[in-house]
């Protein structure tokens, strides 16, 4: 069956950087495109940033422009995000989807990022 | 940006009610329209895409309308396992979820 399993969280110190990484499985990866989803403690989802099948089509949350980098290797299934320059207001769980043009269809259970001194 | 809205932002319903949730668009959107289901400590999970076409494995309780800016999300007859928070979520530019209504237990 379809699987998303992140890693990489913790706690960061403000103006530290993280590299968030997302094991994909049980679907053929490189017909996906893939996406980055946050939510803040007790908030809201907030779309992060997308990769196209084949690292094209590469967008961002103007929110996270400039200070984050999403990639892909499809050779090990996997997905990548990047964040530098943190702040207290990165602070949430961050969740690996499938799909990134319509819906998220596959989502997995989500690494909690912690930005604070 | 595109900027959604939904409304209400909580309710209390009792099993077996019909329960309505709206999601405005600042902008057209067509039917570009997806709802999820988020239950506390998980992942959402897709319910409803292109405003009104059932996921593969939702129950058919579940519906949802609409098509430009004005969106409505219908449960026919709310199970104990609805209890949950949904969101609403456009991908016309480029995605955008709503802030979500809490379905609490009456």
């Amino acid at each position: 069956q379809v699987q998303l399993v992140e890693s990489g969280g913790g706690l960061v110190k403000p103006g530290g950087s993280v590299r968030l990484s997302c094991a994909a499985s049980g679907f053929t990866f490189t017909d996906y495109c893939m996406s980055w989803i946050r939510q803040a403690p007790g908030e809201g989802l907030q779309w992060v940033a997308k990769v196209g099948c084949h690292d094209s089509a590469i967008s961002y949350a103007d929110s996270v422009k400039g200070r984050i980098t999403i990639s892909r290797d499809n050779a090990k299934n996997s997905l990548h995000l990047q964040m530098n320059s943190l702040r207290a207001e990165d602070t949430a769980v961050y969740y690996c989807a499938r799909g990134g043009v319509k819906r998220f269809d596959a989502w997995g259970q989500g690494t909690l990022v912690t930005v604070s001194s | 940006d595109i900027q959604m809205t939904q409304s209400p932002s909580s309710l209390s319903a009792s099993v077996g009610d019909r329960v309505t949730i709206t999601c405005q668009a600042s902008q057209d959107i067509n039917n570009h329209l997806n709802w999820y289901q988020q239950k506390p400590g998980k992942a959402p999970k897709v319910l409803i895409y292109d405003a009104s076409n059932l996921e593969t494995g939702v129950p058919s309780r579940f519906s949802g309308s609409g098509s430009g800016t004005d969106f409505t999300f219908t449960i026919t007859s709310l199970q104990p396992e609805d209890f949950a928070t949904y969101y609403c979520q456009q991908y016309e530019n480029p995605h955008t979820f709503g802030p979500g209504t809490k379905v609490h237990i009456k």
